[in-house]
């Protein structure tokens, strides 16, 4: 299987505890994106990688959310001093910049519960 | 900043027939990109078709189609004979067109059930 994959696939954490999450984008994507969806809405940006350089940050990814692509391969989303309001799914997808660029293929996520 | 508004929380039909999904968004940008996005239960979201502003000519792919009416920025998503395997989550989404930088604006999302 070559899609976009994203481990763990659920986390329970209790509240206040850090996690991290992992995205593996298609290999020769060089655009990832992170969203985060809650139950009954539509998925809500976060932020965007190009390559290894972070060019987009939402306004929803706050000073306890920080994301990482080192070398332009892989994807970490950290959550530090995790709250009731940040369990979601938090979806991972990527691009590649030429062809069918606009075309973004997501993972199947990681669901994140917050005791 | 750009909105999608999808007014059908959920829809229901039975299987062969047509069904319609609606979807409206708001935007100030004249170049952009439009994508309906299915999302199976307990599975990854799967692109279904995707229409750029510049295109009069409405997209098409296999039983799905659109009407995209970019002066009223409606892009309603049609689906024909419609299989069990249509059931899923229906979300519509916006894209400026800018590199992909923003990435995607999403509805909030239509639940269709296909009756047997």
């Amino acid at each position: 299987d070559t899609g976009v994959s994203q481990d763990p696939r659920h986390k329970i954490t209790k509240r206040g505890q850090n996690v991290t999450f992992r995205c593996d984008p298609i290999s020769e994507h060089n655009r990832l994106y992170w969203y985060r969806q809650t139950l009954g809405q539509g998925p809500e940006f976060l932020t965007y990688f190009q390559n290894e350089a972070q060019l987009e940050k939402s306004r929803l990814l706050s000073d306890r959310f920080s994301a990482e692509r080192p070398k332009g391969s892989f994807s970490t989303l950290e959550i530090q001093r995790t709250e009731q309001g940040d369990s979601a799914m938090y979806l991972c997808a990527s691009s590649p910049t030429s062809g069918r660029g606009n075309e973004q293929f997501f993972g199947p996520g990681t669901r994140l519960t917050v005791l | 900043a750009q909105t999608v508004t999808q007014s059908q929380p959920e829809m229901s039909v039975q299987e062969a027939e047509t069904v319609t999904l609606s979807c409206t968004y708001d935007t100030s940008e004249s170049n952009y990109y439009l994508f309906w996005y299915k999302q199976p239960p307990s599975r990854q979201m799967i692109l279904v078709i995707r229409q750029e502003a510049y295109k009069q000519q409405n997209a098409t792919e296999n039983r799905f189609s659109v009407n995209f009416q970019k002066a009223a920025k409606s892009f309603s998503l049609k689906i024909s004979d419609s299989q069990l395997g249509d059931t899923a989550m229906y979300f519509c989404a916006f894209m400026k067109q800018r590199g992909g930088a923003d990435g995607l604006t999403f509805g909030k999302g239509t639940h269709l059930i296909i009756q047997p």
